[in-house]
């Protein structure tokens, strides 16, 4: 019963490193979602998807850019590490119907150094 | 625009107190209601939902009912558990928006303590 599956689980870079978040959900669901999450400030949303090919701003897309190139998948890239972007992040799921229910993977915890 | 207010933590409970954390909404259409739990190093799960009006959703003890006329949806528990301490979010989700549907509080972090 895997749901939503995020890697890497943990991850530490060097300033200006770049790297990819993985995430896959198995209840073929149309929207995704990528948060992060930081001390008093709860869950910001980076980017989300409604669908295969689309991808659409949150809140606080600077600095980060996504894919979805296939419906279970959605890809989260930061080009040029900045230690701002210190976080744990999550990538969420729900089908299009309006009960709304998000699934959450368990959580990536990046380091910049 | 949408958005949730929540009670501000952190609150300490001695085990089998009550529990009450406020919650209050701002939404343009007619949103269904959440309680997300975060147990320490996971994500979050749904605890309980609530999709129209004067609906009370219930879980694990956790009972919150959908109160339109005071845009309200507040979480209670009548008795905590040392497992019940968490972070908890309000969240909402407006099916009027046709991109993000989804709003968050900022969490309530709860400790018991036996």
């Amino acid at each position: 019963n895997a749901g939503v599956t995020q890697t890497p689980k943990f991850r530490v870079l060097k300033t200006g490193q770049s790297m990819t978040l993985l995430c896959a959900q198995d209840m073929n669901h149309e929207y995704m979602y990528w948060y992060r999450q930081d001390p008093g400030m709860g869950l910001r949303l980076i980017h989300y998807s409604v669908g295969e090919g689309t991808t659409a701003k949150g809140e606080v897309p600077d600095g980060y850019n996504v894919s979805r190139l296939k419906k279970q998948n959605f890809l989260l890239g930061l080009e040029s590490a900045a230690p701002s972007q210190t976080s744990v992040y999550f990538c969420a799921s729900s089908s299009h119907l309006n009960t709304g229910e998000l699934f959450f993977g368990e959580g990536s915890r990046l380091t910049v150094l | 625009g949408d958005s949730v207010t929540q009670m501000e933590g952190p609150v300490t409970l001695s085990e089998e107190a009550f529990l009450t954390i406020n919650c209050t909404y701002t939404a343009t259409g007619y949103p269904s209601l959440f309680w997300y739990v975060q147990y320490p190093g996971e994500g979050l799960q749904l605890l309980l939902k609530a999709t129209k009006a004067d609906d009370k959703g219930s879980n694990k003890g956790f009972e919150a009912t959908y109160r339109k006329e005071t845009t309200s949806f507040h979480l209670e528990k009548g008795s905590v558990q040392v497992s019940d301490s968490a972070v908890y979010f309000c969240a909402l989700s407006d099916p009027t928006n046709t991109g993000n549907q989804f709003y968050f509080g900022t969490g309530t972090s709860l400790t018991v303590i036996p």
